[in-house]
């Protein structure tokens, strides 16, 4: 497709609960980023991947974060035992080869992001 | 490492005067900017990004922007605001330099733009 998409558009969890969500990035393209808005506006690079492949995992809070893009499938973000300071807005995005070999300039187009909620 | 600011929270202006906003970068190597506003509920659009070339980049629905490299800053501007216009605002960064930041985007606050009728 020519847009991102993210599913669902709204999740809402009790504290402890697993939360999965799901991105199709644009056809084409084989970066794929995650991000994590939390309520001040600020956005945290979570993790990054190159086709199926994890390019960078730096922002990944590993102990309860995981992520995978398989072929043929929309990528995912999982987070096992939810907590409170989830809560956020979560914005995956893509773009077009390699991010610097290109000259490291191609933007980014993002989804329109899953609410998560965890009460 | 990289790092973004936008100084302002939250810019007003009124329809027709020229809008501002503010970013300035602190990286290690060569900076690649982008701006994004992010409409409520909606997801980032992309506007505009530098990359190498003339300094004055033109982008979507009338923006554009500024690279400084002295100043250390990426302003975003347009000559007459439109009540439209009111939405976030985020100036981001990828860092050529940084080995441990590749591909990735550094994000600043955010900038509120109210333009008011």
């Amino acid at each position: 497709g020519e847009e991102v998409a993210q599913t669902p558009k709204h999740l809402v969890r009790g504290e402890g609960q697993k939360a999965k969500l799901y991105c199709a990035p644009i056809k084409g393209h084989s970066y794929v980023f995650w991000y994590q808005q939390v309520l001040k506006n600020e956005f945290k690079f979570l993790i990054s991947f190159q086709n199926e492949n994890v390019f960078d995992e730096t922002g990944m809070p590993k102990e309860r974060f995981s992520a995978k893009c398989l072929p043929n499938s929309p990528c995912s973000l999982e987070i096992q035992a939810t907590k409170l300071e989830d809560s956020a807005v979560y914005f995956c995005a893509s773009s077009h080869r390699r991010p610097l070999t290109s000259g490291g300039g191609n933007e980014q187009f993002f989804g329109p992001g899953t609410r998560l909620t965890v009460l | 490492a990289q790092s973004v600011a936008q100084p302002e929270d939250q810019v007003n202006v009124a329809e027709g005067n020229p809008l501002t906003v503010k970013c300035t970068y602190s990286v290690s190597g060569n900076p690649y900017l982008f701006w994004y506003v992010q409409y409520p509920n909606r997801g980032l659009q992309f506007l505009l990004k530098y990359i190498t070339g003339d300094n004055l980049v033109k982008g979507s629905y009338g923006f554009e922007a500024e690279f400084n490299k002295s100043q250390t800053s990426f302003h975003l501007k347009k000559p007459s605001a439109l009540v439209s216009d009111s939405a976030l605002y985020f100036c981001a960064v990828r860092d050529t330099g940084a080995t441990d930041s590749w591909g990735k985007f550094q994000f600043g606050a955010g900038t509120q733009v109210v333009v008011t009728p």
